[in-house]
C-alpha cells in the first residue's frame, strides 16, 4: 500500500540535542511538506520541497533543517537552536498541483526535556 | 494577516442532524483550491473535501459538502447526519499556487463534539 511513514511515533530527547525526524513516501509525490502542531491549535508550515535537491522555509524555519536528496525521503532536523522544540511533526506529501490533497503521515510526537 | 479563519473553536451537534462548520478566507489569486480535513485524537490528517476557485459547483463528498460562497471567500463545510466517530478537530486550508508556491496554509481548526 502506498503511503507516508514517519518514525519515530514517540521521540524524547534533551535540551541541547539535535534530533533527526524520519519522513518516507512511496506516492511518488513531487511536493513534501512539514508541519508543526502545538496543543489545540492548527498546523505551522516549517519547510516544504517541489523537487528533488530543492526545498523552502515555511513560516517557522527557525531552529529546523531539511534535506531533500531522494524524491522519497524529507527527513527533518530540530537543531538545539529552536527554542520551543516540543510539538506534533506531521510530514505531508502531494502532486505538484493546486488540486492535489496533501496526504498526511501519522506524525511524530517529539519531547524535549 | 491571517489566511483562513476559523471562527468557531468549538461546536456541539446532535447526533444524525447537520451542522455547518464556518471557514473564511483570504487571497489576492485568483486561482485557488479550498480544502477541509479532519484530524481525531489519534492525530492523523483525513483529507475530506476539496473546492476549486473556479468550480461552477459546490463539492461534495458522501455527508460532507461544501458551501462556496466565492464573493463572501467563504468556504463552511456542512456535515449531514452527525455520527459519533465524526467528533474530531476539523481544519480549513487553502493553497495558492501563483502567490506561494503551492504550499497549503491552514486555519487553527474546529473541534467538533457529537453528542449522543
Amino acid at each position: 500500500d502506498g503511503g507516508i511513514t514517519q518514525s519515530p511515533k514517540y521521540l524524547f530527547r534533551k535540551e541541547g540535542q539535535n534530533v533527526t525526524l524520519s519522513c518516507e513516501q512511496n506516492l511518488n509525490h513531487d511536493a513534501m511538506y512539514w508541519y508543526r502542531q502545538d496543543p489545540g491549535q492548527g498546523l505551522r508550515l516549517i519547510y516544504y520541497s517541489q523537487i528533488v535537491n530543492d526545498f523552502q522555509k515555511g513560516d517557522i524555519a527557525e531552529g529546523y533543517s531539511v534535506s531533500r536528496e531522494k524524491k522519497e525521503s524529507f527527513p527533518l532536523t530540530v537543531t538545539s537552536a529552536q527554542k520551543n522544540p516540543t510539538a506534533f511533526y506531521l510530514c505531508a506529501s502531494s502532486m505538484d498541483d493546486k488540486q492535489s490533497p496533501l496526504h498526511f503521515g501519522n506524525g511524530t510526537r517529539l519531547t524535549v526535556t | 494577516a491571517q489566511k483562513i479563519t476559523q471562527t468557531q473553536p468549538g461546536m456541539f451537534v446532535q447526533e444524525k442532524e447537520a451542522v455547518t462548520l464556518d471557514c473564511t478566507y483570504d487571497t489576492s489569486d485568483p486561482s485557488y483550491g479550498l480544502f477541509w480535513y479532519k484530524q481525531p485524537s489519534s492525530g492523523e490528517m483525513i483529507f475530506l473535501i476539496y473546492q476549486g476557485s473556479y468550480d461552477q459547483q459546490n463539492a461534495t463528498e458522501g455527508r460532507y459538502s461544501l458551501n462556496f460562497q466565492k464573493a463572501r471567500k467563504s468556504a463552511n463545510l456542512v456535515i449531514s447526519a452527525s455520527q459519533l466517530g465524526d467528533s474530531a478537530m476539523y481544519f480549513c486550508a487553502m493553497r495558492e499556487p501563483w502567490v506561494s508556491g503551492n504550499k497549503l496554509v491552514f486555519g487553527a481548526g474546529t473541534i467538533l463534539r457529537v453528542k449522543s
